[in-house]
């Protein structure tokens, strides 16, 4: 089976760091996908990390770590417009397993 | 270029009736998955096909069924409805089964 664990909510104040962990186990391994969705929308495609280390893209930077069954999403100089659900999602062959997602709250 | 398109983007049934959903892939993708997010869940796989072929069905009764057209785009059925399926549906296309999948706008489908 598919088991993937994220934190349900995080608040960060506008121009702070934040970092979404997620933690997996599943049955098969073909790469982790980080997704950013707004409510009511579709998930639109933030990072995708096959390999170990760190993937870095403007102020968003992703991580992973095979062995250990781990990956983070790094948000820098938050924006309002970041407050969104964000989806950590594991491919095993042809699918992706998803997590509950993150709500991520950006105060002023 | 168009990305994945989905229709209708809204819908309204009531328990017992039957929906169809349909998806446009990507001009060139050859692959379309479809998932199903319950409010304040992740999407959860349903099916993938690839080359009109159905490559992977999750784990859901045998209420849902899809198919693809020879022009690549889908359409997936539901029927009997109950309550449980009021959910939003999202239809993800790839250029082959494999590869990284777009996201459509999702069909939010609401059971009275």
């Amino acid at each position: 089976g598919q088991n993937i664990d994220q934190p349900t909510e995080m608040t960060a104040t506008e121009g702070a760091i934040v970092q979404i962990n997620c933690t997996y186990q599943t049955s098969g391994f073909n790469g982790l996908f980080w997704y950013q969705q707004h409510a009511g929308e579709a998930p639109t495609f933030l990072s995708y990390n096959v390999l170990d280390g760190l993937e870095e893209k403007g102020r968003f930077s992703s991580f992973l770590s095979r062995s250990k069954g781990y990956s983070y999403l790094l948000l820098k100089e938050l924006q309002m417009k970041d407050s969104a659900s964000y989806l950590c999602a594991v491919r095993s062959d042809y699918k992706l397993s998803f997590g509950a997602g993150t709500t991520v709250t950006v105060r002023a | 270029d168009a990305g994945v398109t989905q229709s209708p983007t809204h819908l309204i049934k009531t328990r017992g009736q039957q929906v169809t959903l349909r998806c446009s892939p990507i001009s060139g993708h050859k692959s379309v998955s479809w998932y199903q997010q319950v409010l304040g869940q992740g999407p959860q796989f349903i099916f993938q096909y690839y080359e009109k072929e159905e490559r992977g069905r999750g784990n859901f009764p045998d209420r849902f069924s899809a198919r693809q057209f020879p022009n690549y785009s889908s359409e997936l059925n539901v029927n009997a409805l109950l309550l449980g399926d009021s959910a939003l549906y999202l239809c993800a296309s790839s250029l082959v089964d494999r590869s990284d999948p777009f996201f459509g706008p999702g069909t939010r489908l609401t059971v009275l």
